[in-house]
């Protein structure tokens, strides 16, 4: 199970920052991926990045690199920091456990992120 | 990146019929296409993998196509609660990406 917590409002050029607890499973399982997606409103879902269990990451290009994917074992989460942030990046953000790297079994609730002054 | 076009945009259908949902890829994904489910309001569920392989607890009468550049999902004899959106997902390129979804609505 993942539980997404976050602000639901952002200003204009901060860092959006979102946790995602897992429980029943270990973010440090072998061959594990956690990932972020979003959907921006009336469009398609988009995928952010995502981090194996050894911490290696991947990311969306288009986000030009102010994506950051991390794990916190000791909590057992993982989280994402989207810096300097436009309206552009309101949407709603799920994070998901994606079986072999790719497909999306387990999904978070959506969390609705505005950015807004 | 890989564009997926999804057709048509809402499908107006009574319940019981068959109906046949459509997902063109712009560059070949070979058969690395997802098909979710989604309602609103709750998250997206998992349906099909591998084009046609069904995820675990998904009833026979949703089926998935199709390789390459074309691929189709086909729900039979609809139920009420399959009513939602439902788009694809491919996973041959990176990022990976998603088609904006058609709408399946009673008629």
């Amino acid at each position: 199970q993942l539980q997404l917590s976050g602000p639901g409002l952002v200003k204009p050029s901060e860092t959006l920052s979102l946790t995602c607890n897992v429980s029943g499973y270990s973010v440090r399982r072998t061959n594990a991926y956690w990932g972020w997606v979003r959907q921006p409103p009336g469009k398609a879902f988009e995928w952010l990045g995502r981090i194996y269990y050894t911490g290696s990451t991947e990311y969306n290009p288009s986000l030009r690199g102010r994506l950051t994917i991390s794990v916190d074992a000791s909590a057992n989460e993982f989280s994402l920091k989207l810096a300097s942030v436009t309206a552009a990046d309101t949407a709603i953000y799920y994070c998901v456990r994606p079986l072999r790297g790719a497909v999306l079994q387990d999904w978070g609730k959506g969390t609705t992120v505005t950015v807004s002054s | 990146e890989v564009v997926l076009t999804q057709s048509p945009d809402t499908l107006s259908v009574f319940p019981g019929e068959n109906i046949t949902l459509s997902c063109r890829a712009s560059h070949t994904v070979h058969t690395n296409l997802i098909w979710y489910q989604h309602k609103p309001g709750e998250t997206p569920t998992l349906l099909i993998y591998g084009a046609s392989t069904r995820a675990t607890g998904v009833p026979a009468r949703f089926s998935g196509s199709g390789s390459g550049t074309e691929f189709t999902l086909t729900i039979s004899s609809l139920q009420s609660e399959d009513f939602a959106v439902y788009f694809c997902q491919q996973y041959n390129h990176g990022p990976w990406t998603f088609g904006v979804g058609t709408k399946v609505e009673i008629k």
